[in-house]
């Protein structure tokens, strides 16, 4: 079965400084790997997502994101945050078995 | 142009009503899912349509009952709501699913129940 962490529950960012978060996942075979964005009120945005090749993906509003198959990791970054870049962030990873795999969200928060 | 649109975006109801949630993307794509965001934003896969072929159906109460009427419309009928029903409830849509392809969301229903 597959699976994702997401380790940090929360971040709190200054507005222009650079932003990580982690997102570690269990899949069996190569994964299909996926951030979303859910801003306040909001239904989810696709930011990026890793299928195969490069592995550094470049997505929208500013932000990348480095699958590692040694870590099994799939983090997220953005070299400078925006007040906007405040909202909730999940990783996911699939397909298995026809679903995705969704983390519990990292909420980010951004401080003027 | 709206991808993936939900009606309602709100739903206040009582205890032991029956309502219904609609879903329609113009995407074209061939399959539709449910799911169930609660207060802690967790999100739960609840159900899903491939070619209106229900190829998901997670352990949800059976009052919850998904309809497909056509690849481009998956609709969620509740019956008897209870007040742990409340929760904001999106519905997506992807191509291909055994490809891994992106799920598109709709914006959500938030329910409430009283």
């Amino acid at each position: 079965a597959q699976s994702v962490t997401q380790p940090d529950i929360h971040i709190t960012v200054s507005e222009g400084a650079s932003l990580e978060l982690r997102c570690n996942y269990s899949y069996g075979a190569t994964p299909y790997l996926f951030w979303y964005v859910q801003s306040p009120g909001q239904g989810l945005q696709l930011l990026l997502k890793y299928f195969s090749g490069d592995t550094l993906v470049q997505g929208i509003k500013g932000f990348e994101a480095e699958f590692k198959r040694s870590q099994s990791s799939f983090n997220l970054r953005k070299p400078s945050v925006h007040w906007s870049d405040a909202a909730e962030y999940f990783c996911a990873v699939g397909p298995y078995d026809y679903k995705l795999s969704f983390g519990a969200g990292t909420t980010v928060t951004v401080r003027a | 142009d709206t991808a993936v649109s939900q009606t309602p975006k709100y739903l206040v109801t009582q205890m032991g009503n029956d309502k219904s949630i609609k879903c329609e993307q113009n995407l074209g794509h061939d399959t539709m899912y449910w799911y169930k965001q609660d207060s802690k934003k967790f999100l739960k896969i609840m159900f899903s349509y491939n070619n209106k072929e229900l190829i998901i159906n997670e352990t949800v109460p059976n009052r919850f009952s998904p309809k497909s009427p056509d690849k481009a419309h998956l609709n969620l009928h509740i019956n008897s709501l209870e007040l742990g029903d409340s929760a904001v409830y999106f519905c997506a849509s992807s191509q291909e699913v055994l490809a891994g392809r992106e799920q598109y969301f709709g914006p959500g229903t938030r329910l409430t129940v009283t």
